[in-house]
């Protein structure tokens, strides 16, 4: 079974400054990694997902995050946030069998203040 | 329309009240979830239909009955609730991986469910 830990809860940040929002997973077996933003009154949106290859994933809306294998994270980073990046950010994995389930973190806040 | 839609956005209904949620995916999709999504909680995985077959059931109460005519729609039925199933209601669509698909969900807007 998989499972997946954000500790932070809500992250303060100040517009135009760097951000980054942790993730990490357990799991026995190899593991399908993705981040999801939710803006208020809206559903779930793909930021970015891990399958293989390169480590380092470049998705939308400027954020980046990385594989570490040896670590079990996938933090997710932006360099510079801007007002419109509040919402919440949910990390979550999927296993590389059959089933397309995946389990979700807890959602970080990131709230970015002028 | 396009991705994937919810019907109503917004519900209130009383304990002894029956009423049905309505999911559908334009996306060609041949999976479908339900999800609750209650505050300070991570969202929950209630159902799962593929290819219009349930194949998860994470020991959700009987008073929602889910049904998947096609694999274009996804219906949460609800009857005799409690106040405590007062959530957000999010849908969510995926293509089998077996045939072409990236693994991620796709996810509609999300029904507001208040139950008085």
């Amino acid at each position: 079974a998989q499972s997946v830990t954000q500790l932070d809860s809500q992250v303060p940040v100040f517009e135009e400054a760097p951000v980054e929002l942790r993730c990490n997973y357990s799991s026995s077996v190899s593991v399908y990694l993705f981040w999801y933003v939710q803006y208020p009154n809206q559903g779930l949106q793909l930021l970015l997902k891990y399958l293989s290859g390169s480590t380092l994933v470049k998705g939308i809306n400027g954020f980046e995050a990385e594989f570490n294998k040896s670590q079990t994270s996938f933090h997710l980073r932006k360099p510079s946030v801007h007002i419109s990046d509040t919402a919440e950010y949910f990390c979550a994995v999927s296993d590389r069998g059959a089933t397309n389930k995946l389990i979700f973190g807890t959602g970080t806040l990131l709230a970015v203040q002028p | 329309e396009t991705g994937v839609t919810q019907t109503p956005r917004h519900l209130v209904m009383g304990m002894t009240n029956k009423k049905s949620l309505k999911c559908e995916q334009h996306l060609g999709h041949n999976a479908m979830y339900w999800y609750k999504q209650s505050a300070k909680k991570p969202l929950e995985l209630m159902f799962v239909y593929n290819f219009k077959e349930q194949t998860e059931n994470n020991s959700v109460p009987s008073r929602f009955s889910p049904e998947c005519p096609n694999s274009s729609h996804l219906f949460l039925h609800l009857h005799t609730l409690q106040p405590e199933d007062s959530a957000l209601y999010l849908c969510a669509s995926s293509q089998d991986k077996g045939r072409g698909g990236s693994y991620e969900q796709y996810f509609g807007p999300g029904t507001r469910l208040t139950v008085t």
